[in-house]
């Protein structure tokens, strides 16, 4: 079957840095996603990876290891605002995005 | 600018009764996909179509049906609501080619069945 864990919640302090991680197993690959969502809000669209490898995108990067079945995303800088549940999903062999149950990310002062 | 919109945006039914829940997007995306969400649970698909006329059935499907008449629309119809179905609905858009195929939601209905 497909699955994709992450997780459920995390506690983070304001300034500094938070990793969330995604393991994933999915019946092929075509791309891996990160999204944000604000509660009682849309999830909108963070970060895609495809190849291995670290894309940088102003406060947040995300990470990819095709062969350990592996990514994460990296949160600098964190502020309050950032406080929101952060989902992982891979985009399978048929152009499907299996979707993590994402993790919660609480920032503190 | 272009967008994705549903309505109604909050909805109360009774257990049998039949609801449509409409989206409508203005990016011009083939793709479209609906989702249910609920706590514990990832986004789930229910259904999802790649074109006008072009229907397919995802995880979630049973008790649910939608349509493909045109390109901006992809309704959604509980045929006869149960309680089981009281989640909050995502419907999402994205392009069919050039990639990644990011999809853009719309911004949910939360639905509740008594």
């Amino acid at each position: 079957g497909q699955n994709i864990d992450q997780p459920t919640e995390m506690t983070a302090t304001e300034g500094a840095i938070v990793q969330i991680n995604c393991t994933y197993q999915t019946s092929g690959f075509n791309g891996l996603f990160w999204y944000q969502q604000h509660a009682g809000e849309a999830p909108t669209f963070l970060s895609y990876n495809v190849l291995d490898g670290l894309e940088e995108k102003g406060r947040f990067s995300s990470f990819l290891s095709r062969s350990k079945g592996y990514s994460y995303l990296l949160l600098k800088e964190l502020q309050m605002k950032d406080s929101a549940s952060y989902l992982c999903a891979v985009l399978d062999s048929n152009y499907q995005l299996i979707w993590g149950a994402g993790t919660k990310l609480i920032i503190k002062p | 600018d272009a967008e994705i919109t549903q309505s109604p945006r909050h909805k109360i039914t009774e257990t049998g009764r039949q609801v449509t829940l409409a989206c409508h997007q203005t990016w011009n995306h083939n793709n479209m996909f609906w989702y249910r969400q609920d706590l514990g649970h990832g986004l789930r698909l229910i259904h999802y179509s790649y074109g006008v006329q072009d229907t397919n059935k995802g995880e979630v499907s049973d008790g649910y049906s939608v349509s493909r008449s045109n390109t901006e629309d992809l309704p959604l119809t509980l045929e006869s609501a149960a309680s089981s179905q009281t989640s909050v609905y995502f419907c999402a858009s994205s392009e069919t080619s050039g990639g990644p195929y990011e999809q853009y939601f719309g911004p949910g209905t939360r639905l509740t069945v008594t």
